[in-house]
């Protein structure tokens, strides 16, 4: 049963357009998603995250919106550079326990074309 | 430089035997967090522990076992390894250990079992 799910394994944008990546879950009890950038040969870097007291949350070219309802959380880009190319991942965490885990997704490879 | 250690960087070896594998976390850190990544998969949620005591476990084999020393550096052991567990192994760290911390991965141990 995967409680995070990246649908699209792979996305490819032109540098300058919009890259949005989409993320779905299943636990309603995750209140704190975060999304994590992974170039090859390295591990994983924090990207940006949001609170389920939030609907959106931003940082420079990036933006992340949670529909708490429809239980999904989108990463927007804009604009999307060639150095953006990497996989990124989605994750999830219930704050109601005493441990950080997070859910991780499958992960989405972006390619931004030139 | 994510401040998260891990050694080795490769590692091969065959059926039937056993490896550990190392973390050290950023300085300041207190709580190490174990993850798996096989191929084209997501991260594996497998341990974590915050200043040595076990804080969460996810689906880790009866085969692996991990700990947190005084010293804050954690091993995770592979025994009796199967061609199955060749995959890339992520340590993390975090500074409380909650649900709301950034993990900060380490470049990743690559496990091959031939």
């Amino acid at each position: 049963d995967q409680q995070v799910k990246q649908n699209s394994p792979s996305l490819s944008v032109q540098e300058g357009r919009i890259s949005i990546l989409n993320c779905d879950y299943t636990n309603s009890m995750f209140d704190y998603f975060l999304w994590y950038k992974k170039y090859p040969a390295e591990g994983p870097t924090f990207l940006i995250s949001i609170s389920s007291i939030k609907d959106k949350n931003e940082d420079g070219r990036f933006t992340v919106f949670l529909n708490k309802s429809a239980k999904h959380l989108s990463l927007h880009i804009v604009p999307s550079q060639p150095g953006d190319s990497a996989v990124y991942f989605c994750a999830a965490s219930a704050r109601d326990t005493n441990a950080g885990k997070s859910t991780f997704g499958d992960g989405t490879t972006l390619t931004v074309k030139p | 430089d994510s401040g998260v250690t891990q050694t080795p960087k490769h590692l091969i070896t065959a059926t039937g035997q056993r490896v550990t594998l190392r973390c050290s976390p950023r300085s300041g850190d207190l709580s190490v967090y174990w993850y798996q990544q096989s191929l084209d998969q997501g991260l594996q949620f497998l341990i974590q522990y915050y200043n040595g005591e076990e804080r969460a476990k996810g689906n880790i084999l009866e085969r692996f076992s991990a700990q947190q020393f005084p010293d804050l550096h954690s091993e995770l052991n592979l025994s009796s390894l199967e061609l199955g567990d060749s995959a890339l192994y992520f340590c993390a760290s975090s500074l409380r250990g909650e649900a709301r911390d950034t993990q900060y991965f380490g470049p990743g141990t690559r496990l091959t079992v031939l």
